[in-house]
């Protein structure tokens, strides 16, 4: 079964600090999905890489999807207190990504920003 | 709007009680789902359902029963509770073609005590 890793599993970062989150699969992605949680809420969609290679942005948020598509990373430039959360990676399981497929989830990287 | 909208946010209940969470979408979505994230924050999937069709069971006890009404509903029943199911309790939506989004609701946090 498809496993993702994501890593660190927690960060601290000073205000204004760049940081990055990354997720490695244990077999090819169909797709890549990045979530955000704060404590006490649900999931809050933030971008999906289909594409080997591909990189989408939003606000100070970006996302890459290696070429190999097997791992995707997290950047936040000049980080705020609003940034934080948990941030999870989610692969659908089989090719074409079917809408009744099951989406599995790294563990998570719990991110705090010191103001 | 909600979305995706769950009740109840909290529940504290007794070993052995039987609960429900009730899941609701008003997105038109054919695919609905449960999810568990324990207390490291993993978030595992426990069923899927499509059309109120069963699709995924991912080796849950069974004394977790999910019920879909219909498509626009998705509720968990579970039967003599335990400590060990004391977790956050997500319910999510996606609908249909390739690599489309989850949305999830608000979560239930169950405690068992």
């Amino acid at each position: 079964s498809q496993e993702l890793e994501q890593s660190p599993q927690s960060l601290i970062v000073q205000e204004g600090k760049n940081l990055t989150i990354n997720c490695t699969s244990s077999k090819t992605l169909y797709g890549l999905y990045w979530y955000k949680q704060k404590y006490g809420e649900g999931l809050i969609f933030l971008m999906m890489l289909q594409k080997g290679g591909e990189e989408k942005s939003h606000e100070k948020i970006t996302a890459k999807l290696d070429e190999k598509k097997q791992q995707s990373s997290l950047h936040i430039t000049a980080s705020q207190p609003s940034h934080a959360g948990i941030y999870l990676c989610g692969a659908p399981t089989n090719a074409g990504g079917t809408s009744y497929g099951k989406l599995t989830f790294g563990q998570g990287t719990i991110l705090t920003v010191h103001p | 709007d909600t979305a995706v909208s769950q009740t109840p946010k909290y529940l504290v209940t007794q070993m052995g009680n039987d609960k429900s969470i009730k899941c609701e979408q008003n997105l038109g979505h054919d695919t609905m789902y449960w999810y568990k994230q324990d207390s490291k924050k993993f978030l595992k999937i426990m069923f899927s359902y499509n059309n109120k069709e069963l699709i995924i069971n991912e080796t849950v006890p069974n004394r977790f029963s999910p019920k879909s009404p219909d498509k626009a509903h998705l509720n968990l029943h579970i039967n003599s509770l335990e400590l060990g199911d004391s977790a956050v309790y997500f319910c999510a939506s996606r609908g249909t073609g390739t690599n489309t989004e989850a949305f999830f609701g608000q979560g239930t946090r169950l405690t068992v005590v």
